[in-house]
Order: structure tokens, then sequence, then C-alpha cells
């Protein structure tokens, strides 16, 4: 089973540049989700999609943008990366349901110098 | 806006003792989600608590839901080293089951022989 996949897993970016990091599930989840994890702060949600061609704003979402095509697919991208967006990032997804826990990525190591 | 927090941050146990995590969170929610994190790896799922009163055991952690208090508890009993981690609550940021969490700060467990 594969679950939550997410690519890469580590990335180093220069400050400024762009780049997208990939989830992708084959669980037929409706819920995506992008968080990201800083030290100290817990996870914060950046952006949710409720289903393909849905997706709205979380707590942190400046300076990312998503799409959802596919059921399967929520990429996150990084307009202009900043020292600020270093962190760990972890995408998630979860089903309709009264008990839906989500099922996270192993997430992808970020650091922009 | 909605807050969770978590108390302790950090908790250093010996081996065979037994203590409680405490989960405040801000606004009313109907579910509320306990996450295991590993050092470097990904979230893991523990508990869903779906009402008032819920209370779930797996092992040594037994979780309970207090939803007229706004209180979640995550109790370890006789702790082995094994459950050191990082442990999460978190609750639904608009009380339903869209997969958008809000998360506290998390709380460190460490268990010393």
């Amino acid at each position: 089973n594969a679950g939550v996949t997410q690519t890469p897993k580590f990335q180093v970016l220069k400050t400024g540049q762009s780049m997208t990091l990939q989830c992708a599930q084959d669980m037929n989840h409706e819920y995506m989700s992008w968080y990201r994890q800083d030290p100290g702060m817990g996870l914060r949600l950046i952006h949710y999609s409720v289903g393909a061609g849905i997706t709205d704003q979380g707590e942190v979402p400046n300076g990312y943008n998503v799409s959802r095509s596919t059921t399967e697919d929520f990429p996150l991208r990084l307009l202009s990366a900043a020292p600020s967006q270093t962190s760990v990032y972890f995408c998630a997804s979860s089903y309709v349901g009264l008990s839906s826990a989500a099922f996270f990525g192993q997430g992808t190591r970020l650091t922009v110098v | 806006e909605l807050k969770v927090e978590q108390n302790p941050l950090f908790l250093s146990m010996q081996e065979g003792k037994n203590y409680t995590i405490y989960c405040n969170y801000s606004t009313t929610s109907d579910r509320l989600y306990w996450y295991r994190q590993d050092p470097g790896k990904s979230l893991e799922s523990l508990f869903v608590l779906l009402s008032n009163g819920a209370v779930k055991q797996e092992g040594r952690l037994m979780a309970s839901l207090d939803t007229k208090a706004r209180l979640s508890t995550l109790h370890i009993t006789a702790a082995v080293h094994d459950l050191s981690a990082t442990y999460f609550c978190a609750v639904d940021s608009y009380g339903g089951s869209q997969g958008n969490l809000i998360f506290g700060k998390g709380t460190k467990l460490s268990v010393k022989p």
C-alpha cells in the first residue's frame, strides 16, 4: 500500500527560486491538505482541498499555490522561495466519514538559502 | 480563531510511571485527534474521539474527550521507553470532517529507564 507519497524527500533552494512539492494518494480520499512543521510550532495548515477542482486557504497560505486537477494529486507550489519557508512539509489525505483520521506522507524537508 | 493548547510541552518520565497530557481547544468541536510522531518521521494516527465522553484505549495509552470543557486527555500508564515520541492533539478547524486540522504544539515525551 503506497498511501500518501511525497516527492522529493529533501530539497535545497536558493532564495527566489520556484519549485513544486508533489503529493499523491492512492486511497481515493476526497480531502487533501498541506501542512508545514516548524520547531516548537506544531503543524500549520497551508492549503486544503475537499475534492478535485476545489481548494481553499489555511492558516499560512502566503507564498504558496495549490491546484487539484485529479483526486489523486495535490501539488504545492512555492512561487519565489524565501528563507522563512525553510520547513518540513507534510501532505495529508482523508476520506469523508465521522471516524476519518488524516493519513500523512513522509514529509519533504526544504531548506531555502 | 481556533486555538489548541497542549501541556506540558516537554515531559520526562521514568519507566513504570503514569502521567497525563492535556489538550485544550478554544471553540466547539465534536471531534478530536491524537497523533504520534517519532523523530524525523511522519505522523501516525492514534485515536479519533468523536463525541462527548468518548474514551479510547490502545495498550498503555488512553484518550478521553470532554466537549463541554473543551478538553481532551492522553493518559500514559506504566510508561515504557518505546513510548518516547512527540504527541499531538488536533481538532477540525470548521467542526466538520474536512481534514483541515488545527494542531497543538505537541508534547515531547521522553521515557527514561
